[in-house]
């Protein structure tokens, strides 16, 4: 069974901090790791990782896999109260057509004080 | 809005009646999941549809759940004679098509499902 592990489960900081993510998977037939953000309502798609080594960056968010180790990282720089969210990590494996059968960690929760 | 749209956001039932959640897709999106997220739980899949076609409803219970894409309308999932373990969040959300592979899923609000 498909398997993915989100820590730490929460995190404290203040503004300005930076802070690290972590998700370890195992998946039968990768194709591919994605992160969301999810406040009160829908997940709010990030990044989708399929190779090694290649880092994903969008504004102060950056994201990277590592295939052999069955993980991926999310960094935040500069982190601002609305980063305040719960982060979710999700594989996707085998199947057909575009990305399909998520399987979901449980999340972060992070909460950036003022 | 362009976005996955789900309705009702909010649903309260009594134990024993029916629940039907709705779900369109993003324009121009063929592809339908179907998630569940439990109190203190991570979004759990439940079925993988294409229009008038499931395609894997391995997650989905096999009693009292059902889902159909049909060829025009939303995607509808219903849930017969609710129980109180069926209170969650039912999350929809959209991908395209075969043509464009390695997408991601575009999730709904989703909708809150309350079982008294």
């Amino acid at each position: 069974e498909d398997k993915v592990v989100q820590s730490p489960l929460s995190l404290v900081v203040h503004e300005g901090d930076t802070v690290t993510l972590n998700c370890s998977y195992e998946v039968t037939n990768f194709r591919s790791l994605l992160w969301y953000k999810q406040e009160k309502k829908a997940p709010t798609f990030l990044f989708m990782l399929t190779s090694s080594g290649i880092e994903k960056k969008s504004g102060r968010l950056s994201s990277i896999l590592d295939k052999k180790e069955l993980f991926s990282i999310l960094n935040i720089t500069a982190t601002q109260t609305g980063d305040s969210a719960v982060y979710l990590c999700a594989v996707s494996g085998a199947g057909g057509g575009s990305n399909y059968k998520l399987t979901f960690g449980k999340g972060t929760l992070l909460t950036v004080n003022p | 809005n362009a976005g996955v749209m789900q309705n009702p956001r909010h649903l309260v039932r009594r134990r024993g009646q029916e629940a039907r959640l709705r779900c369109s897709p993003m324009k121009g999106h063929s592809h339908v999941y179907w998630y569940r997220q439990l109190p203190e739980e991570g979004l759990k899949f439940m079925v993988y549809l294409q229009k008038e076609n499931i395609i894997d409803e391995s997650g989905m219970p096999k009693e009292r759940f059902s889902a159909e894409f049909p060829k025009e309308g939303p995607s509808i999932l219903r849930i017969q004679q609710v129980v109180r373990g069926d209170s969650a969040a039912y999350f929809c959300a959209s991908s395209p098509g075969q043509g464009a592979r390695n997408q991601p899923q575009h999730f709904g609000d989703g909708t809150r499902l309350s079982i008294l």
